[in-house]
């Protein structure tokens, strides 16, 4: 299987702070990312996928770049509304998996 | 599209636990989309566990494989899971998604459903 690997594992930021958040994969997976957001009791929410395209209803202070094994996700200008956990999934190669995810909590 | 997760919320070891995603908006068994089940808990975080396409072609989690089966039920605009022999370790959160048509992008999740496995 192929390893994603966050860093950190969480993080403590403030309003309007900018937030990068990493992912490495075990080995080359082109551009085969997405990003997802989680809140307490939620289910994921897709924010991000071929590592830099964001969906239509995604905030533009939120971007993402990568390709091969190392990927980040930026916030730009954090809002309240962020603070989350973020993860990271590759899907070059089944099974699918995931990275540990980002905490990113009020500092 | 909508997905909602149902299912008894408590499962003995080594019994089957059944899980059934009833959706609306979409069909589950034309357009091309990926019915997929997805797991998480605190132990193992988010793990894909299988998904059936729109014309029944399933694919599984190689750690799961012997364990598991996803169906459909058309008539019903349902998936389902079924895992077998339950352990303390397949205690977790389980979600049911779709793809976002392009064959890999996990975009429709339902709500999730809590299953404990214990005696």
């Amino acid at each position: 299987d192929i390893q994603m690997t966050q860093s950190p594992s969480s993080l403590s930021a403030s309003v309007g702070d900018r937030v990068t958040i990493t992912c490495r994969a075990s080995q080359g997976i082109g551009n085969y990312v997405g990003w997802f957001q989680q809140k307490p009791g939620k289910a994921p929410k897709s924010l991000i996928y071929s590592a830099s395209v964001l969906h239509d209803d995604v905030p533009s202070r939120f971007s993402a770049t990568g390709s091969g094994t190392q990927f980040t996700l930026t916030i730009s200008s954090l809002q309240p509304d962020d603070f989350a956990t973020y993860y990271c999934q590759q899907y070059n190669t089944y099974p699918l998996t995931f990275g540990g995810g980002t905490t990113v909590d009020i500092k | 599209v909508q997905l909602q997760e149902s299912g008894p919320g408590l499962v003995r070891p080594s019994e089957t636990l059944s899980l059934t995603c009833s959706v609306s908006g979409g069909s589950v068994n034309t357009g091309h989309y990926y019915w997929s089940w997805i797991r998480q808990s605190p132990e193992k975080g988010l793990e894909w566990i299988g998904y059936i396409y729109y014309s029944g072609d399933t694919n599984y989690n190689p750690s799961l494989m012997s364990r598991v089966t996803i169906s459909r039920d058309a008539s019903k605009n349902q998936f389902s899971l079924t895992l077998m022999s339950v352990t303390a370790a397949d205690t977790a959160m389980y979600y049911c998604a779709r793809d976002l048509g392009d064959g890999y992008t996990l975009y429709h999740w339902g709500q999730g459903i809590p299953v404990v496995v214990s005696s």
